[in-house]
Formats: structure tokens, C-alpha cells, sequence
């Protein structure tokens, strides 16, 4: 069984400011890591995810997060935020050795809040 | 739209009472999902389709809750007897896959639903 840890569950930062946002998962088999964007009343939309290959990830709207094995860690960056990022964050992850479907499980979010 | 689609979008219901959320997922999708969203929390898996199979349920939290997608496509998540601590978003997602690979998942808006 996988988890996921997000140590965080604000984080306001000013309009044009770096963010980095924390993730930490558990797991006993290799694994695939996501990050997904909430915005209010909405879905969940795919920001980026880790497969294989690079460590470093580009997603959409600017983001990019680095997988590192041996702390576990998964963290989403950006250089420079706008209002427009404000949102809720999840990190997830999966089993990537299931011959089976792939079960998703989320951390319990990172509230991003962005000050003009 | 193309997206996954679920209704109703907000559902008030009386304690006790029996309710019906409906998923239609992005066309041609095999697999979907039901995850349930508790306020301030990340999303929970409930269950898992491929096509028409319930292939997991572990997630369904008593036996007051039911899903089925008969013919593969449409799903319903049912939840009888409804308690106060059913109150949550209600998300469906759907990907076109048998779901291994790392494939993304897309979700939709979600059900919000609020037992009185």
C-alpha cells in the first residue's frame, strides 16, 4: 500500500513569488507520482506526473516538480506565481508494478493562496 | 463537453433518505473510478469499473453503498439510508485504458452532496 504526505495544508505567497509546495510518499514497490490543481467547485485536473526516466517534470501552467528517490519526495515548484494559481493541490500516487488498474491515492492537500 | 460528466452537481438529503449520483464518463473510457472527497480532505477511492466489471470495491465504506455500470459506460453510485457522515463531493473519473502505465485519469466536477 502506498501514502502520501503533504506537510503543508496552507501556503500563501505573493503574486510573482517562488512556491514550492511539499510532498512526501510511502511505498514499498516503485510507484508513479501525480500532482493535480483544484480550482473552487471544480474537478481535479492533472498538473504533471512522474513515470520514469527524468527526475525533473514540466507540466502545464509553468510548474514542475522533482522526483527524488531517496527522500521519498516529490515537491511542486514554481518561479513565479500568479492569482490565477490559487487553488487547492493534491500529490498522489500509484503502484507502478500492478499488472492490475491503477489505484490512485491523494494526499490531503495543499491550499495555495496567492496575495496581490 | 468531452469531459466526465456527473449529476446532480449539489444534492440535499434528508437523513435517512436514499440518493442516486450518476457518472458519464468521457466516452470509449474503460475504466472509472468513484473516489469520495470529505471536506478538507483528498479524495478517497470507493471503487473501481472496467467496463461493466466491478473489479474493487474496498473502498465502499458499508454496505449502504452501491454502484453499478451495467453497460460499461454510465455508472451510479448509490447510497441508501443516508447519514450525516455522507456528506462529501462525490467524484467520478474515468481513463481510456485498463488503467496501468501511469495513464491520466480525468476526473469530473464531482456531486456535492450534504445529508441534513
Amino acid at each position: 500500500a502506498q501514502s502520501v504526505t503533504q506537510l503543508d495544508s496552507q501556503v500563501p505567497v505573493f503574486e510573482e513569488a517562488p512556491v514550492e509546495l511539499r510532498c512526501n510518499y510511502s511505498s514499498s514497490v516503485s510507484v508513479y507520482l501525480f500532482w493535480y490543481v483544484q480550482y473552487p467547485n471544480q474537478g481535479l485536473q492533472l498538473l504533471l506526473k512522474y513515470l520514469s526516466g527524468s527526475t525533473l517534470v514540466k507540466g502545464i501552467n509553468g510548474f514542475e516538480a522533482e522526483f527524488n528517490k531517496s527522500q521519498t519526495s516529490f515537491h511542486l515548484r514554481k518561479p513565479s506565481v500568479h492569482i490565477s494559481d490559487t487553488a487547492e493541490y493534491f500529490c498522489a500516487v500509484s503502484d507502478s508494478q500492478s499488472g492490475g488498474y491503477q489505484k490512485v491515492t491523494f494526499g490531503t492537500g495543499t491550499k495555495l493562496q496567492v496575495i496581490p | 463537453g468531452a469531459g466526465v460528466s456527473q449529476s446532480p452537481r449539489y444534492k440535499v438529503a434528508k437523513r435517512g433518505q436514499d440518493v442516486a449520483l450518476r457518472c458519464d464518463p468521457i466516452s470509449g473510457h474503460v475504466s472509472l473510478f468513484w473516489y469520495q472527497q470529505a471536506l478538507g480532505q483528498g479524495p478517497e477511492f470507493l471503487t473501481y469499473f472496467q467496463n461493466e466489471a466491478q473489479l474493487d470495491k474496498s473502498g465502499l465504506p458499508s454496505d449502504r453503498f452501491f454502484a453499478e455500470r451495467p453497460e460499461g459506460s454510465v455508472s451510479t453510485l448509490k447510497i441508501q439510508r443516508t447519514q450525516q457522515e455522507d456528506s462529501a463531493v462525490y467524484l467520478c473519473a474515468s481513463s481510456p485504458t485498463r488503467g496501468q502505465g501511469g495513464n491520466t485519469i480525468y476526473f469530473g466536477e464531482g456531486s456535492w452532496l450534504t445529508v441534513v
